[in-house]
């Protein structure tokens, strides 16, 4: 099992353009989390996913989209990238809300 | 002011010597996460509890509901222990909640 894979590792953007961060577990996990984390904060949540088909706000949302059309894949897009969006990126998934959560790699972000 | 609040924020040690990390919060909980953040980047869950005590290897966590307070201890360090060390705790305290993290302790394990 591959467990949880992100694409891109690495991206660097200039202000104004879009791009769309991937998310695929292989768990069969319901719940699925889309995370920022930047220097001396910790990691927040963005949006999440309860179930194909649903998504929901976390604590920071603002000029993220996310999509779970399947299960296994759940998709964080930026519109139009600003510099305040440069950061690492985490995708998680869990059985429950509040279970353990399986870490991917992260996607490293610049947005110039 | 993060809700999660771990000290110290940094921890240099030698190997071999015995740690521990604090974190405490401010809200009845159900369940306490403990996560490690390697130094690439990757991190992944060390422990969940809701009473007592866990144990895995060289890792133990334990906890006080009453008084809202967890510690992760490492005996015997060795210098692969060097991490970010994060503790975490469902946002409204139940265990239908999301998580909000703390900040982390940076352990460094010096040879």
């Amino acid at each position: 099992n591959a467990g949880v894979t992100q694409t891109p590792k690495f991206r660097v953007l200039k202000t104004g353009q879009s791009m769309t961060l991937l998310c695929a577990q292989d768990m069969n996990h319901e719940y699925m989390y889309w995370y920022r984390q930047d220097p001396g904060m910790g990691l927040r949540l963005i949006h999440y996913s309860v179930g194909e088909g649903t998504t929901a706000k976390g604590e920071v949302p603002d000029g993220y989209n996310v999509s779970r059309l399947k299960k296994q894949n759940f998709l964080l897009g930026l519109e139009s990238a600003a510099p305040s969006q440069t950061s690492v990126y985490f995708c998680a998934s869990s059985y429950m809300t509040s279970g353990t959560q399986y870490f991917g790699p992260g996607t490293r972000l610049t947005v110039l | 002011k993060n809700e999660v609040e771990q000290s110290p924020q940094n921890l240099t040690a030698q190997e071999g010597e015995f740690i521990t990390i604090n974190c405490s919060y401010s809200v009845g909980i159900s369940a306490l996460h403990w996560l490690q953040q390697h130094p690439g980047g990757g991190i992944v869950s060390l422990f969940m509890l809701s009473s007592g005590k866990k144990k895995h290897g060289r890792l133990i966590a334990t906890i006080n509901i009453q008084e809202k307070h967890s510690s992760l201890h490492i005996t015997a360090s060795h210098p692969r222990d060097s991490a970010v060390y994060i503790c975490a705790r469902p946002w409204g305290g139940s265990n239908t909640d999301k998580l909000i993290f703390g900040t982390g302790t940076r352990l460094q394990v010096f040879p």
